[in-house]
């Protein structure tokens, strides 16, 4: 059974709207974190949260915020999507900091 | 600041081949280093980490050792097989921080 799930697994949006990507992991970490992918880059780290405060945000647009209402739940608001915004939307967690990251299997977004 | 640097963006090969992908990192101190793997449609996994200069770390035959001295963590396998197609991932992860940083990948193309 998978211990991260991720849902949406796929999802179409329009321009301009508002989507929720959910992400709960049944590991027992304390840290969880935001991945995006797409065909212009690679890997992009974009959120880390520890015990449910930000730890870091590399992510310069504020259409991108997470919501964590539990320890083990890690959401992704994004607003106003645009379609420079398709990409899939991993999902991870660790024990803690420098530790062993483990991702989910995505959610792939596409904006029309 | 600190940089992992994958510098083969694919890699064919055929099956039974030797592998070598080449990681080389720029981080003080003594972060610990990781290899992960990505198959399609799935989220990036863990393939081994190493945490200090010398250590070997190894996994379903694919095996890099930690070189503080050239700063380098290759990735390498005697005999890739078909099932070995994927992406690859060098990543670093500086002493006690929440973000890995990541190279570039390494997509691995394993001809029949």
């Amino acid at each position: 059974d998978p211990k991260i799930i991720q849902k949406p697994k796929y999802l179409v949006a329009v321009t301009g709207s508002e989507k929720i990507l959910i992400c709960e992991q049944y590991l027992g970490h304390n840290a969880m974190y935001w991945y995006r992918q797409s065909a212009k880059k690679p890997l992009e780290f974009m959120f880390s949260y520890s015990y449910q405060k930000l730890m870091d945000n590399q992510t310069a647009s504020s259409r991108f915020q997470p919501q964590s209402s539990k320890k083990n739940h890690l959401d992704l608001q994004i607003t106003a999507l645009k379609p420079d915004d398709s990409a899939t939307y991993f999902c991870a967690s660790s024990q803690d900091s420098g530790n062993t990251l483990y991702f989910g299997e995505g959610s792939r977004l596409i904006v029309v | 600041g600190d940089s992992v640097t994958q510098t083969e963006g694919q890699v064919a090969l055929s099956e039974e081949d030797f592998l070598t992908i080449h990681c080389n990192y720029s981080a003080s101190g003594y972060p610990t280093l990781f290899w992960y793997v990505q198959y399609p449609g799935e989220g990036p996994q863990l393939l081994f980490r190493a945490s200090r200069d010398k250590e070997k770390g190894s996994s379903r035959g694919f095996e890099a050792t930690y070189d503080k001295g050239t700063t380098s963590f290759h990735l390498r396998k005697a005999s890739v097989q078909e099932s070995d197609s994927a992406v690859y991932y060098c990543a670093l992860s500086p002493d006690s921080n929440y973000q890995l940083i990541w190279g570039s990948g390494t997509k691995l193309i394993i001809k029949p």
